[in-house]
């Protein structure tokens, strides 16, 4: 199975910041990847797709780049909303694979 | 706007069957060409993808749980399920459905306790 890594696991940030998380996989998956918010007690919430494409509905703040192995997501500028854990999917090949989360939390 | 709706028993002693339904409202199962999954989420383990299905009846599983798992899907009723027999505590989770692929549209999650 493809391995995501994400880093970091945590992060501190204040309101207004720009956040980036990493996600890096252990074999190329082209742009077969998406990025999800979750709140404590929802489910996921789908916020990138295609590793770089903006899911109807939500802020242009998040955005998604990389290709192959190495991709990020980033919070331009954090909102107090926007603090929960997120989390990088591969589908591009059987099983997919979650990301073991990054937390963000407020400074 | 379709909504996903988890179903099934809470609790399960190690050995028996797991049975969880998802109910899909506000548009047909049939309409357009998604596939619908089963994830789960445990402290331990965090997210996990269970498998999908597609309505005509394909399937594609995790090898890690390929031997205990059976999707189907009940057109008539707009459901899909999943069964996972041979339960352990280490198949206690939060268990959603999903639309997609990527999965964009979840259930709001169903926790299922494997206790003796």
């Amino acid at each position: 199975a493809i391995q995501l890594t994400q880093s970091p696991s945590s992060l501190s940030a204040s309101v207004g910041d720009r956040v980036t998380i990493s996600c890096r996989a252990s074999q190329d998956i082209r742009n077969d990847l998406g990025w999800y918010q979750q709140k404590p007690g929802k489910a996921p919430k789908l916020l990138i797709f295609d590793a770089s494409s903006l899911q109807s509905g939500v802020p242009s703040r998040f955005s998604g780049s990389g290709s192959g192995t190495d991709f990020t997501l980033t919070i331009s500028t954090v909102q107090s909303e926007d603090f929960a854990t997120y989390y990088c999917l591969q589908d591009n090949n059987y099983p997919w694979t979650f990301g073991q989360g990054t937390k963000v939390e407020i400074k | 706007q379709v909504q996903l709706q988890e179903s099934g028993p809470g609790l399960l002693k190690p050995s028996q069957t797991l049975s969880l339904t998802c109910t899909v409202s506000g548009e047909s199962i049939n309409s357009g060409h998604y596939s619908w999954s089963w994830i789960r989420q445990s402290a331990g383990k965090g997210l996990e993808w269970i498998g999908r299905i597609y309505t005509h009846g394909n399937t594609n599983y995790n090898p890690s749980l390929k031997s205990r798992v059976t999707m189907s899907v009940d057109t008539s009723k707009n459901q899909f399920s999943l069964k996972l027999t041979s339960v352990i505590a280490a198949d206690t989770a939060v268990y959603f459905c999903a639309r997609g692929s990527p999965p964009w549209f979840w259930g709001q999650g169903a926790l299922v306790t494997v206790s003796s």
